[in-house]
Order: C-alpha cells, then sequence, then structure tokens
C-alpha cells in the first residue's frame, strides 16, 4: 500500500517568493493533517482536515499560510509570501477513523529552506 | 494548554541494557496516548495507541505502560539494539478533538 506520498521533498527559494507544499493522503483515510518541526518548538499542528473540512487551524502561524483540501486524495499548505523564519521541515500525515483512536501515518515531509 | 513532556531527553546505553523513558502529560479530559519511533531522515512511525488507564501494550522488545489517573506513560525497551537508535515520541489527543500534542521527544542511542 501506498503511504503518505509529499511533494517536493526538497524546497530552497528566495524570502518573499510563494511557496505550495503538496500531500497525498492513504486512500481510505478520512483526517489529513501539517505539521511543522522545528528544531525550538518540536512537532507542531498546523491544521486539520476531517472528511475534507478544515476543523482547527488554530495552529496556523498568520495570514501569510493557507491549506486547502479540494477532495479527499490531495491538500496543499501555501506560504504568500515566504519568510526565512518559515524554514522548517513541514509532515502530512492521514489517519482513518476520527471516531477511534487510529495512529497517524507520516509522509517523509518537505524540508523548506527560505534564503 | 495542553502540555506533553518526555524525559530524558536524549539517552545513551550500551546494547543490551534495557531502557525506560517518561511521558507527562494533563489527566483532564484525556482521550488517547500516542507513542512514535522517529529514525533520522524518516518520517515518524507509530509504535502504540493507548487508550484505557492501566492498558499495557507491547511488539516485540518494546512495551508501554498507561496511567491515564496521574497522567503517565512509560515506554520500555528491553535488551536495546544499535537499530533501536532513534528518537522516541509520545503524543496525547484529547475528548472532543483528533488534535494530537507532541513532545519534544526522547533521543536514544545505542551503542555497539
Amino acid at each position: 500500500d501506498a503511504g503518505v506520498i509529499q511533494s517536493p521533498r526538497h524546497e530552497v527559494t528566495e524570502m518573499g517568493q510563494e511557496v505550495t507544499l503538496r500531500c497525498k493522503p492513504i486512500s481510505g483515510h478520512n483526517s489529513l493533517f501539517w505539521y511543522r518541526q522545528t528544531m525550538m518548538r518540536g512537532l507542531e499542528l498546523l491544521i486539520y482536515f476531517n472528511n475534507n473540512v478544515p476543523i482547527d487551524d488554530s495552529g496556523m502561524p498568520e495570514d501569510r499560510f493557507s491549506a486547502k483540501m479540494p477532495n479527499a486524495s490531495f491538500s496543499t499548505l501555501k506560504i504568500q509570501p515566504s519568510e526565512p523564519r518559515d524554514s522548517a521541515v513541514y509532515f502530512c500525515a492521514s489517519s482513518r477513523d476520527s471516531s477511534k483512536s487510529q495512529p497517524q501515518h507520516f509522509g517523509d515531509g518537505t524540508r523548506l529552506s527560505i534564503l | 494548554i495542553l502540555n506533553v513532556e518526555q524525559s530524558p531527553q536524549s539517552l545513551h546505553v550500551q546494547e543490551g541494557d534495557s531502557t525506560n523513558f517518561t511521558c507527562s502529560f494533563p489527566s483532564s479530559n484525556f482521550y488517547a496516548l500516542h507513542w512514535y519511533r522517529w529514525e533520522t531522515a524518516k518520517s515518524p512511525e507509530a509504535l502504540f495507541v493507548m487508550t484505557l488507564n492501566g492498558d499495557e501494550k507491547k511488539k516485540g522488545r518494546i512495551s508501554a505502560t498507561l496511567n491515564t489517573k496521574e497522567g503517565y506513560s512509560y515506554l520500555y525497551i528491553k535488551g536495546s539494539q544499535p537499530e533501536d537508535s532513534a528518537t522516541y515520541l509520545c503524543a496525547s489527543r484529547m475528548s472532543g478533538s483528533e488534535k494530537l500534542v507532541f513532545g519534544k521527544g526522547m533521543k536514544l542511542t545505542v551503542n555497539p
């Protein structure tokens, strides 16, 4: 079975540019999570969706960050304009059933560097 | 504010040693406690999801216990091997939300 697929694996861009991170969850999973991992703060939840609907976006840092899930098999996290402090590893995860205690399955992450 | 704390932050042991580490979390509105194993340059992989007070789970040489009344979980590794070297993360989930709050992790290094 294919796991959670994220693209790109690495992104290096200059500050001010728009950055789009992509995620394909595991087929049949109805919850999708975006995390940011930094040395200082560890793994932090940015936003999560259930059945394509955003449920909790309280972790989104500011208006420069936005996330969408247009269908069950695709989600994007966009940063516009990007800043050097956005440099981090961004993970996407999915899980099967929100009503039960299911583990989350993580993608390989996108390592983002903003110069 | 939901704070999840892990201790120790790092641990160096010799091959064959047994290890244990602690995850503490707020006990109010508790729903589930997750343990993940995170190898360098890979993504976190689920080890256990625990929900009931007194729960004990085991996978090979790794086991975990849960105390929801006092808000802690222990992870044990029996007879550590070099391939056990990784960061071990715990995360707590409160009732009414799917949000996981992660601890900072415990980095284990097992020397051959």
